[in-house]
């Protein structure tokens, strides 16, 4: 079945470092491919998405890209801040739900923690 | 106002207890989806709906009931609470006419089974 793998946390970086949280992903077909983030105490908001293979997905200074050739979809950000402290989640969407529907697949989360 | 909506956002119940947990959404979407999420398994679906007169199971949905009262809403039960049910649980909606189905999140429901 599907599955995403995502970097273990913690991440621990000084404010202004620059940021990857490495994802892959195992699919059949063309899934398309998410970033969630969990800020503390709140629910997941979807932070950027990318459809297809080469898509850049950005938000919020945040860039993640679709290679169908490495089975990736790695977060990155230049110049992160205390504020970008939280867990961050990569998923994929692809048809596997009774119905037609997409099941959405999530990795086990990536905390970030920024420092001063 | 949040479109997606859970109440409570916390709750601690004991073993035994009939508890029911509560979404509210104002996107419109029709399908909506109950998640629980453990510490270090990421999120996994319970059940799902695609519409008012639709509901699946999803990969864990022994021991969970829910009921799609309307469109915009769509509860989930835990009949006989137990300890392992503890956990933060999310709704969440979609509508597939708008591009990818991407799924939209609401705050979640803290709940503490002792």
């Amino acid at each position: 079945g599907d599955s995403v793998t995502q970097m273990e946390g913690p991440v621990t970086l000084s404010e202004e470092a620059f940021l990857t949280i490495n994802c892959t992903y195992t699919a059949t077909g063309y899934p398309s491919l998410f970033w969630y983030v969990q800020y503390p105490g709140e629910g997941l908001q979807l932070l950027l998405k990318a459809t297809k293979a080469d898509d850049k997905g950005s938000n919020k200074g945040f860039e993640a890209t679709y290679r169908k050739e490495t089975t990736s979809f790695h977060l990155e950000k230049g110049s992160v801040q205390v504020s970008d402290s939280a867990v961050y989640f990569c998923a994929l969407s692809a048809l596997g739900l009774t119905g037609g529907g997409n099941k959405l697949t999530f990795g086990t989360g990536t905390q970030l923690k920024v420092e001063l | 106002d949040a479109d997606v909506t859970q109440t409570p956002r916390n709750r601690i119940t004991k073993t035994g207890k009939r508890i029911m947990l509560e979404c509210s959404q104002t996107k419109g979407h029709d399908r909506m989806y109950w998640y629980r999420q453990d510490p270090g398994l990421g999120l996994r679906l319970i059940y799902y709906s695609f519409d008012v007169k639709d509901i699946n199971k999803g990969e864990i949905s022994d021991g969970y009931s829910v009921s799609r009262q309307a469109q915009a809403k769509f509860s989930l039960s835990l009949e006989s609470a137990i300890p392992n049910q503890t956990a933060l649980y999310f709704c969440a909606t979609s509508d597939p006419q708008r591009g990818t189905d991407t799924q939209y999140f609401g705050p979640g429901t803290r709940l503490t089974v002792l």
